[in-house]
Protein backbone atom coordinates (compact mmCIF):
# COMPACT_ATOMS: atom_id res chain seq x y z
CA UNK A 1 0.00 0.00 0.00
CA UNK A 2 1.46 3.36 -1.23
CA UNK A 3 0.93 6.03 1.13
CA UNK A 4 2.86 9.62 1.30
CA UNK A 5 2.29 11.96 4.05
CA UNK A 6 3.64 15.79 3.59
CA UNK A 7 5.30 17.41 6.62
CA UNK A 8 6.69 21.35 7.38
CA UNK A 9 5.96 24.65 9.28
CA UNK A 10 2.50 26.02 8.56
CA UNK A 11 3.62 29.52 9.06
CA UNK A 12 6.11 31.16 7.01
CA UNK A 13 7.26 34.75 7.19
CA UNK A 14 8.31 36.48 3.94
CA UNK A 15 11.11 36.47 2.43
CA UNK A 16 11.76 33.04 4.42
CA UNK A 17 12.55 29.47 2.94
CA UNK A 18 9.71 26.78 3.09
CA UNK A 19 11.53 23.54 3.44
CA UNK A 20 8.76 20.83 3.10
CA UNK A 21 9.21 16.41 3.84
CA UNK A 22 7.53 14.38 2.20
CA UNK A 23 7.42 11.02 3.66
CA UNK A 24 6.51 7.92 2.01
CA UNK A 25 5.88 4.41 2.14
CA UNK A 26 4.98 1.40 -0.10
CA UNK A 27 7.53 1.85 -2.34
CA UNK A 28 11.46 2.56 -2.65
CA UNK A 29 13.14 5.70 -4.69
CA UNK A 30 15.36 4.11 -6.35
CA UNK A 31 13.98 3.26 -10.23
CA UNK A 32 14.34 5.46 -12.54
CA UNK A 33 10.97 3.78 -13.57
CA UNK A 34 8.97 5.79 -10.04
CA UNK A 35 8.81 9.20 -8.98
CA UNK A 36 7.42 12.07 -6.40
CA UNK A 37 6.63 15.08 -7.20
CA UNK A 38 5.15 18.42 -5.38
CA UNK A 39 1.94 20.52 -6.47
CA UNK A 40 0.47 23.16 -4.70
CA UNK A 41 -2.99 24.66 -4.56
CA UNK A 42 -3.66 28.54 -3.24
CA UNK A 43 -6.66 28.81 -1.45
CA UNK A 44 -9.83 28.72 -3.76
CA UNK A 45 -7.42 28.42 -6.50
CA UNK A 46 -6.52 25.83 -9.13
CA UNK A 47 -3.37 22.95 -9.25
CA UNK A 48 -0.15 24.42 -10.13
CA UNK A 49 2.94 21.81 -10.50
CA UNK A 50 6.24 22.83 -8.62
CA UNK A 51 8.87 19.46 -9.06
CA UNK A 52 9.67 15.89 -10.02
CA UNK A 53 12.53 14.05 -8.67
CA UNK A 54 12.99 10.08 -10.14
CA UNK A 55 14.64 7.11 -8.45
CA UNK A 56 17.88 8.19 -10.76
CA UNK A 57 18.07 11.49 -9.85
CA UNK A 58 16.26 13.13 -12.62
CA UNK A 59 14.77 16.37 -11.88
CA UNK A 60 12.50 18.68 -13.32
CA UNK A 61 10.86 22.05 -11.91
CA UNK A 62 8.85 24.53 -12.65
CA UNK A 63 10.64 26.97 -15.23
CA UNK A 64 8.93 30.04 -13.10
CA UNK A 65 10.23 28.95 -9.80
CA UNK A 66 13.34 27.10 -10.88
CA UNK A 67 15.77 29.97 -9.74
CA UNK A 68 14.23 29.06 -6.04
CA UNK A 69 13.12 26.00 -5.70
CA UNK A 70 14.92 22.51 -4.48
CA UNK A 71 14.13 18.75 -4.63
CA UNK A 72 15.93 16.16 -3.20
CA UNK A 73 15.58 12.77 -2.23
CA UNK A 74 16.75 10.65 0.64
CA UNK A 75 16.28 7.21 -0.08
CA UNK A 76 17.46 5.55 3.05
CA UNK A 77 14.65 7.70 4.80
CA UNK A 78 12.11 7.14 2.08
CA UNK A 79 11.57 11.22 2.22
CA UNK A 80 11.64 13.77 -0.69
CA UNK A 81 12.64 17.39 0.17
CA UNK A 82 10.70 20.76 -1.65
CA UNK A 83 13.07 23.87 -0.49
CA UNK A 84 11.66 27.15 -1.78
CA UNK A 85 13.36 30.46 -1.27
CA UNK A 86 12.18 33.89 -1.00
CA UNK A 87 8.57 32.84 0.03
CA UNK A 88 6.02 35.72 -0.49
CA UNK A 89 2.47 35.87 0.39
CA UNK A 90 1.00 34.49 -3.00
CA UNK A 91 2.61 30.84 -1.80
CA UNK A 92 0.17 31.02 0.47
CA UNK A 93 -1.55 27.51 -0.42
CA UNK A 94 -1.69 23.80 0.22
CA UNK A 95 0.96 21.69 -0.79
CA UNK A 96 1.15 17.79 -1.94
CA UNK A 97 3.74 15.20 -2.82
CA UNK A 98 2.22 12.80 -4.83
CA UNK A 99 3.65 9.39 -6.93
CA UNK A 100 3.95 8.98 -10.77
CA UNK A 101 5.22 6.38 -12.47
CA UNK A 102 7.76 7.63 -15.40
CA UNK A 103 5.44 5.62 -18.12
CA UNK A 104 1.97 7.53 -17.08
CA UNK A 105 1.27 10.75 -17.23
CA UNK A 106 -0.47 10.69 -13.57
CA UNK A 107 0.24 11.44 -10.25
CA UNK A 108 -1.48 8.48 -8.90
CA UNK A 109 -0.99 8.27 -5.28
CA UNK A 110 -1.46 11.70 -3.11
CA UNK A 111 -0.41 12.69 0.39
CA UNK A 112 -3.13 14.52 2.47
CA UNK A 113 -2.19 17.79 1.99
CA UNK A 114 0.21 20.41 4.09
CA UNK A 115 -1.30 23.85 4.28
CA UNK A 116 1.37 26.48 4.36
CA UNK A 117 0.68 30.20 5.18
CA UNK A 118 3.06 32.88 4.65
CA UNK A 119 2.87 36.16 6.85
CA UNK A 120 4.45 38.84 9.19
CA UNK B 1 4.59 28.08 -19.24
CA UNK B 2 0.93 29.17 -19.17
CA UNK B 3 -1.99 27.17 -17.35
CA UNK B 4 -3.98 24.86 -19.94
CA UNK B 5 -7.53 26.68 -20.72
CA UNK B 6 -10.69 24.30 -19.26
CA UNK B 7 -14.42 26.47 -18.88
CA UNK B 8 -14.78 27.43 -15.60
CA UNK B 9 -17.95 25.30 -14.68
CA UNK B 10 -20.22 22.77 -16.41
CA UNK B 11 -23.44 21.27 -15.56
CA UNK B 12 -25.92 18.88 -16.18
CA UNK B 13 -29.09 16.64 -14.34
CA UNK B 14 -28.44 13.23 -13.29
CA UNK B 15 -28.12 10.72 -16.02
CA UNK B 16 -26.70 12.89 -18.79
CA UNK B 17 -23.76 13.25 -19.76
CA UNK B 18 -21.11 16.39 -19.92
CA UNK B 19 -17.62 17.00 -21.36
CA UNK B 20 -14.54 18.95 -20.21
CA UNK B 21 -12.40 20.37 -22.33
CA UNK B 22 -8.20 21.08 -21.67
CA UNK B 23 -7.08 23.53 -24.36
CA UNK B 24 -3.08 24.04 -24.71
CA UNK B 25 -0.10 24.30 -27.24
CA UNK B 26 1.20 22.23 -29.60
CA UNK B 27 4.03 22.36 -27.22
CA UNK B 28 2.47 20.42 -24.28
CA UNK B 29 -1.71 18.46 -25.08
CA UNK B 30 -0.93 18.61 -28.90
CA UNK B 31 2.52 17.00 -28.51
CA UNK B 32 1.90 14.15 -26.10
CA UNK B 33 -0.08 11.73 -25.26
CA UNK B 34 0.48 11.99 -21.77
CA UNK B 35 -2.60 14.13 -20.51
CA UNK B 36 -4.27 12.88 -17.24
CA UNK B 37 -7.40 14.00 -15.44
CA UNK B 38 -7.90 14.49 -11.62
CA UNK B 39 -11.53 14.70 -9.56
CA UNK B 40 -10.93 16.97 -6.16
CA UNK B 41 -13.79 17.38 -3.97
CA UNK B 42 -13.51 20.16 -0.65
CA UNK B 43 -11.24 19.91 1.48
CA UNK B 44 -9.49 16.84 -0.35
CA UNK B 45 -6.63 15.44 -2.19
CA UNK B 46 -6.60 15.56 -5.96
CA UNK B 47 -7.52 11.83 -7.36
CA UNK B 48 -6.20 10.74 -10.70
CA UNK B 49 -9.31 9.70 -12.88
CA UNK B 50 -7.88 9.04 -16.60
CA UNK B 51 -3.92 9.01 -17.69
CA UNK B 52 -2.24 8.78 -20.83
CA UNK B 53 -5.36 10.47 -22.52
CA UNK B 54 -7.64 7.71 -22.23
CA UNK B 55 -6.39 5.35 -19.31
CA UNK B 56 -8.25 4.51 -16.53
CA UNK B 57 -6.65 3.78 -13.15
CA UNK B 58 -7.96 0.35 -11.20
CA UNK B 59 -10.63 0.98 -9.31
CA UNK B 60 -12.16 4.19 -11.54
CA UNK B 61 -15.54 3.59 -12.84
CA UNK B 62 -15.82 3.33 -16.37
CA UNK B 63 -18.38 6.75 -17.00
CA UNK B 64 -15.22 8.52 -17.11
CA UNK B 65 -14.19 8.83 -20.67
CA UNK B 66 -10.81 10.78 -21.56
CA UNK B 67 -9.94 11.60 -25.59
CA UNK B 68 -7.51 14.10 -27.34
CA UNK B 69 -8.12 16.11 -30.61
CA UNK B 70 -4.87 18.04 -31.63
CA UNK B 71 -4.42 20.67 -28.79
CA UNK B 72 -7.46 19.77 -27.06
CA UNK B 73 -7.97 16.91 -24.27
CA UNK B 74 -11.35 16.04 -23.15
CA UNK B 75 -13.02 14.57 -20.25
CA UNK B 76 -16.86 13.09 -20.42
CA UNK B 77 -18.61 12.16 -17.83
CA UNK B 78 -21.49 9.65 -18.63
CA UNK B 79 -24.48 8.94 -16.93
CA UNK B 80 -23.67 12.34 -14.55
CA UNK B 81 -24.33 11.41 -10.61
CA UNK B 82 -24.41 13.42 -7.73
CA UNK B 83 -21.48 12.20 -6.56
CA UNK B 84 -19.69 13.57 -9.36
CA UNK B 85 -20.35 17.35 -8.35
CA UNK B 86 -16.28 18.35 -7.70
CA UNK B 87 -13.90 20.02 -9.48
CA UNK B 88 -11.64 18.44 -12.30
CA UNK B 89 -7.89 19.33 -13.40
CA UNK B 90 -6.37 18.25 -16.69
CA UNK B 91 -3.00 17.74 -16.59
CA UNK B 92 -0.58 17.54 -19.60
CA UNK B 93 3.19 17.15 -20.06
CA UNK B 94 5.06 19.72 -21.92
CA UNK B 95 8.33 19.64 -24.38
CA UNK B 96 10.54 21.46 -21.33
CA UNK B 97 9.86 18.28 -19.62
CA UNK B 98 7.70 19.63 -17.11
CA UNK B 99 3.84 19.58 -16.44
CA UNK B 100 1.05 22.07 -16.45
CA UNK B 101 -2.35 22.02 -14.76
CA UNK B 102 -5.34 23.63 -16.47
CA UNK B 103 -7.19 25.76 -14.60
CA UNK B 104 -10.03 23.79 -13.77
CA UNK B 105 -13.73 22.98 -13.90
CA UNK B 106 -16.40 23.40 -11.75
CA UNK B 107 -18.80 20.09 -12.77
CA UNK B 108 -22.27 21.20 -11.15
CA UNK B 109 -25.00 18.26 -10.58
CA UNK B 110 -28.41 19.57 -11.23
Amino acid sequence: QITLKESGPTLVAPTQTLTLTCTFSGFSLNSREVGVGWIRQPPGEALEWLALIYGDDDKRHSPSLENSLTITKDIYRNRVVLTLMNMDPVDTGTYYCAYKMRDSSGYEYWGQGHLVTVSS
Amino acid sequence: QSVLTQPASVSGSPGQSITISCTGTSSDVGGYDYVAWYQQHPGEAPRLIIYNVDYRPSGVSPRFSGSKSGNTASLTIFRLQAADDADYYCSSYTNRRTHVFGSGTKVIVL
